[in-house]
C-alpha cells in the first residue's frame, strides 16, 4: 500500500445528513492536502495540516466544513448538514515536504453525492 | 495573494497536432511543477522546474520555464489518445501549492 488511500470512494447521502471522508496518506509524509474539485473544474484548496502544526484552514468553504488529522496520519473530513452544493469530488494528497521539492501525491478521491 | 494563471481552459486538437499550455504567475516562482489528470482520475505529478530558463522532455512533452521565473508551458507534439485530459502547472507558496485553472486537452473524434 504505497499510496494515498480514500474512503469512501463513492458516497450518496441526503441533504441535510453528515459525512466523514477518510484519507490514509502516504507513511512517512508529514504534508496532507484536501481538495474539492467540481465536475470539469480545477483543485479549491479546502485545509492544509504539517506536522503537529496547526491546520491552514483558510480554504474551508463554510463552517460545515471540518478536518482533523490524528497522531501526524490519518485525516477525517466532515461536511455538516450537507447541501446539494456540496456535490464533488474531495481529493486528498500527501507530502513528503522536502525542501525545494514539495510534490502532492493524490488518492483516487471520494466522489461525494447530495440528493 | 499569490496567483497562477494558466491558458487556454480548453484546447481541442487532431490527434497528430500539437498542443500547448501556458502559465503565469504574478510572482516569481522557485520551482514550478506539471500534474496531468486523465478523465475520471486523480492528478498525477509530472515534471518539476527548477533553473530559471530549464528545459525538460518526456519524450513527446517539452516543459519550460521561463527566465524570469514567472511563466512556464507543457508543449506536447503529435498528440495521441493518451494525452488526453488536463494538465495543471502549480507553483509553491510555503508548502502549499498554488494551482492554476488546468487545461483540457481534447482530441477531436
Amino acid at each position: 500500500g504505497a499510496g494515498v488511500s480514500q474512503s469512501p470512494s463513492n458516497k450518496v447521502t441526503e441533504k441535510g445528513k453528515d459525512v466523514e471522508l477518510r484519507c490514509d496518506p502516504i507513511s512517512g509524509h508529514t504534508a496532507l492536502y484536501w481538495y474539492r474539485q467540481s465536475l470539469g473544474q480545477g483543485l479549491e484548496f479546502l485545509i492544509y495540516f504539517q506536522g503537529n502544526s496547526a491546520p491552514d484552514k483558510s480554504g474551508l468553504p463554510s463552517d460545515r466544513f471540518s478536518a482533523e488529522r490524528t497522531g501526524g496520519s490519518v485525516s477525517t473530513l466532515t461536511i455538516q448538514r450537507t447541501q446539494q452544493e456540496d456535490s464533488a469530488v474531495y481529493l486528498c494528497a500527501s507530502s513528503p515536504v522536502e525542501w525545494g521539492r514539495n510534490i502532492q501525491y493524490f488518492g483516487a478521491g471520494t466522489r461525494l453525492s447530495v440528493l | 495573494g499569490q496567483q497562477v494563471m494558466q491558458i487556454p481552459q480548453y484546447q481541442h486538437v487532431q490527434e497528430g497536432e500539437d498542443f500547448t499550455t501556458y502559465c503565469n504567475s504574478s510572482t516569481t516562482l522557485s520551482n514550478i511543477q506539471w500534474y496531468k489528470q486523465r478523465p475520471g482520475g486523480h492528478p498525477v505529478f509530472l515534471i518539476q522546474l527548477v533553473k530559471s530558463g530549464e528545459v525538460k522532455k518526456q519524450k513527446r512533452l517539452t516543459f519550460q520555464f521561463g527566465e524570469a521565473k514567472k511563466n512556464s508551458s507543457l508543449h506536447i507534439t503529435a498528440t495521441q489518445t493518451t494525452d488526453v485530459g488536463t494538465y495543471f502547472c502549480a507553483g509553491p507558496s510555503n508548502y502549499q501549492l498554488i494551482w492554476g485553472a488546468g487545461t483540457k486537452l481534447i482530441i477531436k473524434p
